[in-house]
């Protein structure tokens, strides 16, 4: 079975601009977790949806915005980019979501803002 | 709010031997989960091995096991004969059992580089 894919690998932005990363879950997974891992420190939580809402939310701002499609699928994105935004966003998947269920992760994202 | 501290950015050890990462968090909560992930520079998260803090016993996966003491909120792992594959960065995470609109999000340490030594 695949495990949890997400597109693209690496990208580079300018400040300002918009980015839409993407994630696709473990078959049979409803619910995906986002975390921004930036070099040299642990991941941070900003979103978990399950069954196409929202269950959870970070401390970030109103800039980092998700959705989940009916195919479980999922989308990240950030507005007005920031330097500050570079990172690797890492998507992971779980059966239901709850805290007994077992996160999977993806390779993530390795986003650059220039 | 919870909290996962890790105090050893970097820890070597030599090829067959043992080596322990030190992790403590802060919690009030009395029922939860802890992790230990392993992220080579591959870069996915790797999960090592977890345990349900109303288990008293020890959790145990192979040359991985931790040492849990609930009272003074301390995880650690101890990896035994250490193969140079173990070498990667190692985060001991906190996932809360209480509140379900928290979305099971994990609190991570800032993680622990790990080197192996042939």
């Amino acid at each position: 079975d695949a495990g949890v894919t997400q597109s693209p690998t690496h990208l580079i932005k300018t400040r300002g601009q918009h980015v839409t990363l993407r994630c696709s879950p473990i078959s049979g997974h409803k619910s995906v977790s986002w975390y921004q891992q930036v070099l040299g420190q642990g991941p941070q939580f900003i979103f978990q949806y399950y069954e196409k809402e929202e269950r959870g939310r970070g401390n970030f701002p109103d800039r980092f915005s998700a959705r989940q499609f009916p195919n479980y699928s999922s989308e990240l994105n950030v507005n007005a980019l920031l330097l500050g935004d570079s990172a690797l966003y890492l998507c992971a998947s779980s059966t239901r979501g709850q805290y007994n269920s077992p996160l999977h992760f993806g390779n993530g994202t390795r986003l650059t803002v220039t | 709010a919870q909290t996962v501290t890790q105090s050893q950015p970097e820890m070597s050890v030599q090829e067959a031997e043992t080596v322990t990462l030190s992790c403590t968090y802060d919690t009030s909560e009395s029922d939860y989960y802890l992790f230990w992930y392993k992220q080579p520079p591959s870069r996915q998260m790797i999960l090592v091995i977890r345990q349900e803090a109303y288990k008293q016993q020890n959790a145990t996966e192979n040359r991985f096991s931790v040492n849990f003491q609930k009272a003074a909120k301390s995880f650690s792992l101890k990896i035994s004969d250490s193969q140079l594959g173990d070498a990667a960065m190692y985060f001991c995470a906190y996932r809360s059992s209480v509140v379900y609109n928290q979305g099971g999000k994990l609190i991570f340490g800032q993680g622990t580089e790990l080197s192996v030594k042939p």
